[in-house]
C-alpha cells in the first residue's frame, strides 16, 4: 500500500497561499492522490483529488510532480477558516495519517 | 454536492448499553460505507468497511461482535456499540462515495460525525 509523508504542522499568513506538501513515493500507476482536511470536531471534507495532471477547484489547485511520488495542495489565498488538518491519501479505500495542522494566522 | 447524514451527532449513554449510530446517503445511494472512529488528539481510524446487503469487512483488532454494522438499504448503514464502556468513548464517523461523481477515483463524502460519551 501506498503510504504518505506529510509535515506535522505548517503555517500561513491570511489573504496568502498555503502549499502543502505530500510525499508518496510508493504509489502505484493506477492510484489517485486525494486531499482532505478536517476542521476541528466535524467529518473530513473533500478538497480535491487527481491522477497524473495538475488540477484545480474552487477549493484549491493539486501539483502531482511528473514521476507522481510526491504533490503540493495550494490554497490560493488562505483565509481563518481553512485551519485545519489536511490528509493526503494515496490508498482507494481512505486511511488518514497524522496529515498536516495547517493554522493560518490574521 | 453529495450529502452524508450521521445521527446522532452526539449520545452519552450508561455503561453496559447498547448505542445505535445512523449513517444516510441524502441524495444518492452507497453500495459501500466506511466506519471510522477518532480519540482525542489523534487521526481517523478506519474500522470496517460496510457492504449493502453483506457482512461487514472489519479492520484487524476491530471487535465485529462489539461493532455491529447493517448496512441493510443502499442509503443507510448503522453501527451499533453493544455493552459500551467508557473506553469506547470516541469521534465515530461515517463515509461513502457518490458513484456519479466518483468514477475510477474514489471521493468519500463524510458524515459530520456522533461523538460518543459512556459513563
Amino acid at each position: 500500500d501506498a503510504k504518505t509523508t506529510q509535515p506535522t504542522s505548517m503555517d500561513c499568513a491570511e489573504g496568502r497561499a498555503a502549499n502543502l506538501p505530500c510525499n508518496h513515493s510508493t504509489i502505484s500507476g493506477n492510484e489517485y492522490v486525494y486531499w482532505y482536511r478536517q476542521i476541528h470536531s466535524q467529518g473530513p471534507q473533500y478538497i480535491i483529488h487527481g491522477l497524473k495532471n495538475n488540477e484545480t477547484n474552487e477549493m484549491a489547485s493539486l501539483i502531482i510532480t511528473e514521476d507522481r511520488k510526491s504533490s503540493t495542495l495550494i490554497l490560493p489565498h488562505a483565509t481563518l477558516r481553512d485551519t485545519a488538518v489536511y490528509y493526503c491519501i494515496v490508498r482507494y479505500i481512505p486511511t488518514f495519517g497524522r496529515g498536516t495542522s495547517l493554522i493560518v494566522h490574521p | 454536492g453529495a450529502v452524508v447524514s450521521q445521527h446522532p451527532s452526539w449520545v452519552i449513554c450508561k455503561s453496559g448499553t447498547s448505542v445505535k449510530i445512523e449513517c444516510r446517503s441524502l441524495d444518492f445511494q452507497a453500495t459501500t460505507m466506511f466506519w471510522y472512529r477518532q480519540f482525542p488528539k489523534q487521526s481517523l481510524m478506519l474500522m470496517a468497511t460496510s457492504n449493502e446487503g453483506s457482512k461487514a469487512t472489519y479492520e484487524q483488532g476491530v471487535e465485529k461482535d462489539k461493532f455491529l454494522i447493517n448496512h441493510a438499504s443502499l442509503t443507510l448503514s448503522t453501527l451499533t456499540v453493544t455493552s459500551a464502556h467508557p473506553e469506547d468513548s470516541s469521534f465515530y464517523i461515517c463515509s461513502a462515495d457518490p458513484p456519479y461523481l466518483t468514477g475510477p477515483s474514489n471521493i468519500q463524502y463524510f458524515g459530520a460525525g456522533t461523538r460518543l460519551s459512556v459513563l
